[in-house]
């Protein structure tokens, strides 16, 4: 089956600073690759996602781009701000069947005023 | 638009009890599931359904039981609690878009 692998499990980043977590899968045939963010007490939320036929995806000050060759994708946060600290989580589905992602074990973002 | 809408939020049970968890999605999605979320160790999915009338187990399913008999609602049944079912569970649902929508979540404590 599908294995993620996610580092780092921790980054603590100051406040403006950019913020980089990295997620490698095992399965070639994954073509979907989302990334959640889960604020304390709450439900992981998506924030973008990429499939396997784009490089790179933008949305405002974050973006993920993918290496399908290497068989890894990344979460790029620029300008971070106090309130991007979270948990965030990437996830590799595979295509077709029922939609279940493989997850990382996730990275605890703390930007720091 | 309420999305997918777990209750209870905390709940305290004793070994031995039972407890359904409670499910519902109002976006006409399809597939739903069951994660469990321990601290450092991520999501692992112990239940899915792909339509109503059909389940399947997923990675941690001992313990748990689930129906689907409508596509709304997808309840947890928990028998006879243990401590090991100590945890956050979070439920989700997507339609053919591969995005999940997640729940706010129950957080379980067994003593």
């Amino acid at each position: 089956g599908e294995n993620v692998e996610q580092h780092p499990s921790t980054l603590s980043v100051q406040e403006g600073d950019s913020a980089v977590i990295k997620c490698t899968y095992s399965d070639s045939a994954s073509n979907y690759f989302p990334w959640y963010k889960q604020e304390l007490g709450k439900g992981p939320q998506l924030i973008i996602d990429i499939r396997s036929n784009v490089g790179e995806k933008k949305d405002q000050r974050i973006a993920v781009t993918l290496n399908k060759t290497a068989k890894h994708f990344s979460l790029h946060i620029t300008e971070t701000q106090p309130e991007d600290s979270a948990v965030y989580f990437c996830a590799a589905i595979l295509s077709g069947g029922s939609y279940i992602p493989t997850f990382g074990r996730g990275t605890s973002l703390i930007v720091h005023p | 638009n309420a999305g997918v809408t777990q209750t209870p939020k905390f709940r305290i049970l004793k070994i031995g009890q039972s407890m359904t968890l409670q499910c519902t999605q109002d976006m006409n999605h399809n597939y739903m599931y069951w994660y469990r979320q321990d601290p450092g160790m991520g999501l692992k999915l112990i239940y899915y359904s792909v339509g109503a009338g059909i389940t399947d187990k997923g990675e941690v399913p001992n313990g748990y039981n689930v129906s689907r008999s409508t596509t709304e609602d997808f309840p947890l049944r928990l028998e006879l609690a243990a401590p090991s079912q100590t945890s956050v569970y979070f439920c989700a649902s997507t339609s053919d878009s591969y995005g999940y929508t997640f729940g706010s979540g129950t957080r379980l404590t067994v003593v």
